[in-house]
Order: C-alpha cells, then sequence, then structure tokens
C-alpha cells in the first residue's frame, strides 16, 4: 500500500480482556517496529522484526505482551489479561532492509476500561 | 541507559523562526531524526541527519549537529500556524525524546 496501515483506528476494553491490533507495513519493508505512546510521552520502543523474526523485543514490558509476523507483512500485537495501565496509542512503522529511516502508521488508539 | 531530551513547549509568532532543542546520550546513532505529530496523527518524518555532519538544510528546515555536546537542533524558518504540532528528536537503537508542542500564533 502506499503507507502503513493499522487497524482498529480506535479500540475499547475492559480490563482482562484479550486485544488484537494489526500493522501493515509499506509493501516490499522487511523491517517493522511497534512502539507505545502514552498521553503528553514519546514513542516507546516495544518490539522490531526483520522479516518474520523478532530482531529485538527487549522494549515489551511483560509477558501480556506479544507481537507476531507470520509471513514478513502483516504484525499482530496481542496483549492479554489487559489493565488500565495498557491504555496508549500504539505505532507502528516499517522500514527498508538497511534503511534507517521509518515510517509510521496512524497508530490504534487503545482504551482500557 | 540512553536517553533523549527535548524542552516541552515553543511558543512563536507567525513568520518568526522556532529552534527546537534536543539532547542526547547515546553517542553511537549512525542518523539522527525529527519527526513532526499532528494531533491524532502518526509521526511524519520532517528531516535526518548523518551523524558526520554537522549541519542540514532543506527548504525551511535547517538542522544543526553538535556532536560534542550531543545537541541537536531544529530551526523552522518563516514558522506558519500549520508548524504547529508535537516536534521529537530521535537517535538510533529507536529512543525518542518526550516531544516539544509547537505553537504559532498569528
Amino acid at each position: 500500500g502506499a503507507g502503513v496501515s493499522q487497524t482498529p483506528s480506535n479500540k475499547v476494553t475492559e480490563k482482562g480482556k484479550y486485544v488484537e491490533l494489526r500493522c501493515d507495513p509499506i509493501s516490499g519493508h522487511t523491517a517493522l517496529y511497534w512502539y507505545r505512546q502514552s498521553l503528553g510521552q514519546g514513542p516507546e520502543f516495544l518490539i522490531y522484526f526483520q522479516g518474520t523474526g523478532a530482531a529485538d523485543d527487549s522494549g515489551l514490558p511483560n509477558d501480556r505482551f506479544f507481537a507476531v509476523r507470520p509471513e514478513g507483512s502483516v504484525s499482530t500485537l496481542k496483549i492479554q489479561r489487559t489493565e488500565r495501565g495498557d491504555s496508549a496509542v500504539y505505532l507502528c512503522a516499517s522500514s527498508s532492509q538497511g534503511g534507517e529511516t521509518q515510517y509510521f502508521g496512524p497508530g490504534t488508539r487503545l482504551l482500557v476500561l | 541507559g540512553e536517553d533523549v531530551e527535548q524542552s516541552l513547549f515553543l511558543s512563536v509568532r507567525e513568520g518568526d523562526s522556532s529552534v527546537i532543542n534536543c539532547t542526547y546520550t547515546d553517542s553511537s546513532s549512525t542518523y539522527l531524526y525529527w519527526y513532526k505529530q499532528e494531533p491524532g496523527a502518526g509521526l511524519q518524518l520532517l528531516t535526518y541527519i548523518f551523524s558526520n555532519m554537522d549541519m542540514k538544510q532543506d527548504q525551511r528546515l535547517t538542522v544543526l549537529l553538535n556532536k560534542k555536546d550531543k545537541h541537536l537542533s531544529l530551526r523552522i524558518a518563516d514558522t506558519q500556524t500549520g508548524d504547529s504540532a508535537i516536534y521529537f528528536c530521535a537517535g538510533g537503537k529507536l529512543i525518542f525524546g518526550q516531544g516539544t508542542e509547537l505553537s504559532v500564533k498569528p
């Protein structure tokens, strides 16, 4: 596609529920990144994929967070047993192989009640 | 750990120049970036500078890099109301600053 897309744009869920957030990167981009942005803060790195594998998952806050990219394109960020503190905008970015410039999607705004 | 710091707010009048400053701790970054975020939108890459450069100019934008002091700045000439947004600097290893909210008054 023309840019990075993310779905849904907004997600409201209840504490304890499971959510999945989807990212569709720019076609041909091998690197994909997930960030979390809380109100008034800069993006906080979560995980980075190169192809299908997670090259760096050091930013995932705990084992309730997991992400996959089974075919090296679309990625899904999964959050189990959501907590109110998980409420944030989840941003996805992609870049070409060897490229350092990341292109961001519009984000998914997650609200946990 | 690695850190990127920015001042939180800047207010200027339309037509003036804006200068947004950033300091960072990680000196291993190959590139340093400036992103713009408008309300409710994702981050838009504005410009970047290679770490062995001192200055880069791109139309109304000028990036200055002082590697010795680990200081990066973004100058916007002839600031317009459409430039009102939050500006983030970012270094390698995917570390972003808190963002500087630029308010441009007519």
